[in-house]
């Protein structure tokens, strides 16, 4: 079955300090891999996606993503984590056998600490 | 700029009344998702549109109804909304259901009160 782990629903970092939001899926098939952000009484924003080819991925406003298939892992990071980072992230997944649908994990709440 | 448009952002509307949200798209795209979403949790897809074809998840109530009468627009109907209808309703797209193509675009969402 299809599924996706985050660990920590929520994260507290320092600002200049290492983000670290981690991602586990479970997929039959070759995962298409996603990071939304979602700001208070937003709609969710696509930070980056893994679909094919490179492993690891660039996003918006500094952030990236490596897919380790060995490991099941798409983690999001960002070296130096500024204020306007607090929200909430979600990593989702899809793939070629779900019709379109995405399947995600439960969030992580992000605090940035001056 | 091409985009998800929700109107309204904030809908109250009293317990039992019938409501409808709206979605509308500017990006061409043939699949139109609805979601829910509720406090500190993920989004939970209600139904979705593949062109005119329906898909509603197996556990969406039947309360929850919608409508897509052309490529740019979509409604969600919520035919006697309870205080636990109280949600964000998100409006997504995207170009495709397969390959590379299901990467959905969100609209800023509705934030639905029942009183």
């Amino acid at each position: 079955a299809q599924s996706v782990t985050q660990l920590g629903s929520h994260v507290s970092v320092s600002e200049g300090a290492l983000v670290l939001l981690r991602c586990n899926y479970s997929s039959s098939v070759p995962p298409y891999l996603f990071w939304y952000v979602q700001y208070p009484n937003q709609g969710l924003q696509l930070l980056l996606k893994y679909t094919t080819g490179a492993t690891l991925v660039k996003g918006i406003n500094g952030f990236e993503a490596e897919f380790k298939k060995s490991e099941t892992s798409f983690h999001l990071t960002k070296p130096s984590a500024h204020m306007s980072d607090a929200a909430e992230y979600f990593c989702a997944l899809g793939g070629r056998n779900q019709g379109g649908k995405l399947i995600f994990g439960q969030g992580t709440e992000l605090s940035v600490k001056p | 700029d091409a985009m998800v448009i929700q109107n309204p952002r904030y809908q109250v509307t009293q317990f039992g009344k019938p409501v409808t949200l709206s979605c509308s798209q500017t990006l061409n795209h043939n699949v139109m998702y609805w979601y829910q979403q509720k406090s500190s949790q993920a989004p939970k897809l209600l139904f979705h549109y593949y062109d005119k074809d329906f898909n509603n998840e197996a556990d969406t109530p039947d309360n929850f109804q919608s409508r897509r009468p052309n490529t740019s627009f979509c409604f969600l109907d919520i035919r006697s909304p309870g205080l636990g209808d109280a949600a964000m309703y998100l409006c997504a797209t995207s170009r495709d259901r397969g390959g590379t193509y299901n990467e959905q675009f969100f609209g800023p969402g509705t934030r639905l009160t029942v009183l």
